[in-house]
C-alpha cells in the first residue's frame, strides 16, 4: 500500500522563478492538504483540495496555487519566488472533507531552497 | 484565532528515562480537535494521536500517554522508559470541528541519548 508521495524531493531555484511541487496521495485518500515547514517551524497550512477544488486556504498569498486531478493527486504552484519561500513542502492526504478532524498522513516534503 | 504553544524547544534525556512535552492550546470554538504528530529526520509526520474536546479522557498506548485538561487548555504527551528511536521533532496541533483553521505548534525536538 503506497503512501503519500511527493516529488521532486529537492530542488533549488533562484527569486523570481517559478516551481510546481507534486504530491500523491496514499491509496484510497481523496483528499490533500498542502503545509509549508520553514526551519526550525510547525508546518502551515496552505490549502487544502477536494473534487478538484480549493475547500479550505491558510494565510498565503495567491503566488501559491494549485490543482487536484481527477486521480485525486495534486500540484502546487509558486510564482515569483521570494528567498522566504524556502522551505520544506508537505503534502497531506487523507479521506472526506472533514479530513483535518482526522488523522493525515504525510508524505516526506519536497525541499525548496530559493536563491 | 487559534493558536498552540510548546515551550519546550529541545530536551535531552537519557534512554529509559521519562519525558513529557508540553502543549497549551488557544481556541474560542467549543468543538476542536488535538493532535500529535512526530517528525523524524526523514521529514515525514506520523499521526500520533487525535483526541476531541469532548473526551478528556486519559489515553495510554504503550510506553505513550496522553493528558488532556481542558480547564489549562493543555494536551502533554508523556514517553515512559524512552528510546534512541524516539529522538524526533514533535509537533502538538489543533483543528476546528470541520477542519478549518489547522495549526500546528512550533514543536520540541528531543534527543535520547544512550
Amino acid at each position: 500500500d503506497a503512501g503519500v508521495t511527493q516529488s521532486p524531493t529537492h530542488l533549488i531555484k533562484t527569486r523570481g522563478q517559478q516551481v510546481t511541487l507534486r504530491c500523491s496521495p496514499k491509496s484510497g485518500h481523496d483528499t490533500v492538504s498542502w503545509y509549508q515547514q520553514a526551519l526550525g517551524q510547525g508546518p502551515q497550512f496552505i490549502f487544502q483540495y477536494y473534487e478538484e477544488e480549493e475547500r479550505q486556504r491558510g494565510n498565503f498569498p495567491d503566488r501559491f496555487s494549485g490543482h487536484q486531478f481527477p486521480n485525486y493527486s495534486s500540484e502546487l504552484n509558486v510564482n515569483a519566488l521570494l528567498l522566504g519561500d524556502s522551505a520544506l513542502y508537505l503534502c497531506a492526504s487523507s479521506l472526506g472533507l472533514a479530513a483535518l478532524t482526522g488523522e493525515l498522513f504525510f508524505g516526506e516534503g519536497s525541499r525548496l531552497t530559493v536563491l | 484565532a487559534q493558536k498552540v504553544t510548546q515551550a519546550q524547544t529541545e530536551i535531552s534525556v537519557v534512554e529509559k528515562e521519562d519525558v513529557t512535552l508540553d502543549c497549551v492550546y488557544e481556541t474560542r470554538d467549543t468543538t476542536y480537535y488535538l493532535f500529535w504528530y512526530k517528525q523524524p529526520p526523514s521529514g515525514e509526520l506520523v499521526f500520533l494521536i487525535r483526541r476531541n474536546s469532548f473526551d478528556e479522557q486519559n489515553e495510554i498506548s504503550g510506553r505513550y500517554s496522553w493528558n488532556f485538561q481542558k480547564s489549562t487548555s493543555s494536551f502533554n504527551f508523556t514517553i515512559t522508559a524512552s528510546q534512541v528511536v524516539d529522538s524526533a521533532v514533535y509537533f502538538c496541533a489543533l483543528g476546528g470541528n470541520y477542519g478549518q483553521n489547522f495549526v500546528f505548534g512550533p514543536g520540541t525536538r528531543l534527543s535520547v541519548l544512550p
